[in-house]
């Protein structure tokens, strides 16, 4: 079955760093673009961080310099690295696989994990 | 990089159609997808590029766009369809962002 499985949340203290994974059995992480989506409690989706096909990396402006976004060919996994984390960071992160309608030459996501929660706390 | 505006809730009564919208610069250049979010569940893509609709979506979702606006409709709303609704592009440097989302109540 094609799907998206986050692992690697938990509970980290502000200034801290957490590494999560997001294991894609059914099909290669490296022959898709990937992102990271982040959802702090009772808010709205953030869009965190992209990797393309060819490994071009991507980030938004809360998380760039902080976060690291990379993949493993032979785990067929994908990875955020967190570093520095603050408060603000609290939120469940999805990973999502990207696909392209070819006609609109436009992006989507078609497929959503169920998410690792962070919490930073002192 | 760009924003997209959403209203932040919306209702419709049960069996009425209801439009909802997202509105941002880069929406000129680039088609809206739009997610439905339930409590407690990972997002679900209902509408992607000019008007698809992924396998399993009921044909009353269907999207629009016009200027700088990008719209969802659910025609026929269900209590099923209760849910937050989300759009999505990407802006001119590759990234992409989010709408704030929408509320929708069925009554």
């Amino acid at each position: 079955e094609v799907q998206l499985v986050e692992s690697g949340g938990g509970l980290i203290q502000p200034g801290g760093s957490l590494r999560l994974s997001c294991a894609a059995p059914g099909f290669t992480v490296t022959s898709n673009s990937m992102s990271w989506v982040r959802q702090a409690p009772g808010k709205g989706l953030e869009w965190v961080s992209l990797i393309t096909s060819d490994g071009s990396t991507y980030f938004a402006d809360s998380v760039k310099g902080r976060f690291t976004i990379s993949r493993d060919i032979s785990k067929n996994t994908l990875y955020l690295q967190l570093s520095s984390l603050r408060v603000e960071d609290t939120a469940m992160y999805y990973c999502a696989r990207e696909r392209v309608d070819a006609a609109a030459m436009e992006w989507y996501f078609d497929l959503w994990g169920r998410g690792t929660l962070v919490t930073v706390s002192s | 990089s760009s924003e997209l505006t959403q209203d932040p809730a919306v209702s419709v009564a049960l069996g009425q159609t209801v439009r909802i919208t997202c509105q941002g610069d880069s929406l000129r250049f680039h088609y809206a997808s739009w997610y439905q979010q339930k409590p407690g569940q990972a997002p679900v893509l209902v509408i992607y590029g000019k008007n698809n609709r992924p396998s399993g979506i009921p044909d009353r979702f269907s999207g629009s766009s016009s200027g700088n606006t990008a719209s969802l409709t659910i025609t026929g709303a269900q209590a099923e369809d209760e849910a937050d609704y989300y759009c999505n592009c990407r802006d001119s440097s590759g990234n992409r962002v989010f709408g704030g989302g929408t509320k929708l109540t069925v009554l």
